[in-house]
């Protein structure tokens, strides 16, 4: 059975970087019937996809963030990661790593993120 | 890319249907059969209910049902149960490996 697990700071300060890992379990990153992905939820609002990525490194962004993330994969630790440059407290958010198909199938537990000084 | 319009709110008694629609564009909903339907518990992660517009995922209670007309997709919950009350959130694919999600609607069970 598929298990994605966040892990990451819970507090990031104003025009810093915010970096997350998601690490995959019961099944291999490298699966060709993957992509894998990061979404997130802001306090009380609904939720938002932040970009995904393949296995191979090929990655796709979100217009709307595109300036500020990379996302990344680390294939020998079974793990993808996520960088969001120059935070400010809008980037305050739940934020979730899934497995994608034709749908967000298996999701991590989600981790907040507060960005504060 | 613009967020996919939901109701805010829809309710229903327990027993009784309730549809909750999803409208986006032909760019997204009306241009792929990639949409799929989430129900978030609070406090909990999203939880994957329906995919590729009518699929259900193995455990999926059939009381879930999902549908596509034009630019609108439908999710539909018959036989109403307590807890069935939550957050659902629609999610259509938008091309160049792109998603766009819905504004969610929170349903409560009367």
């Amino acid at each position: 059975q598929l298990q994605l697990q966040e892990s990451g700071p819970g507090l990031v300060k104003p025009s810093e970087t915010l970096s997350l890992t998601c690490t995959v379990s019961g099944g291999s990153i490298s699966s060709s019937y993957y992509y894998w992905g990061w979404i997130r939820q802001p306090p009380g609002k609904g939720l938002d996809w932040i970009g995904s990525i393949y296995y191979s490194g090929s990655t796709y962004y979100n217009p709307s963030l595109k300036s500020r993330v990379t996302i990344s994969v680390d294939t020998s630790n079974n793990q993808f990661s996520l960088k969001l440059i120059s935070v400010t407290a809008a980037d305050t958010a739940v934020y979730y790593c899934a497995n994608l198909n034709d749908a967000f199938d298996i999701w991590g537990q989600g981790t907040m993120v507060t960005v504060s000084s | 890319q613009s967020a996919l319009t939901q109701p805010a709110s829809v309710s229903g008694s327990p027993g009784q249907s309730i549809t909750i629609s999803c409208t986006g564009t032909s760019s997204d909903v009306g241009g792929y059969n990639y949409v799929s339907w989430y129900q978030q518990h609070p406090g909990k992660a999203p939880k994957l209910m329906i995919y590729d517009v009518s699929k259900r995922p193995s455990g999926v209670s059939n009381r879930f049902s999902g549908s596509k007309s034009g630019n609108t997709a439908s999710l539909t919950i018959s036989g109403l149960q307590a807890e069935d009350e939550a957050d659902f959130y629609c999610c259509s694919y938008a091309g160049s490996s792109t998603w766009v999600f819905g504004g969610g609607t929170k349903l409560t069970v009367l």
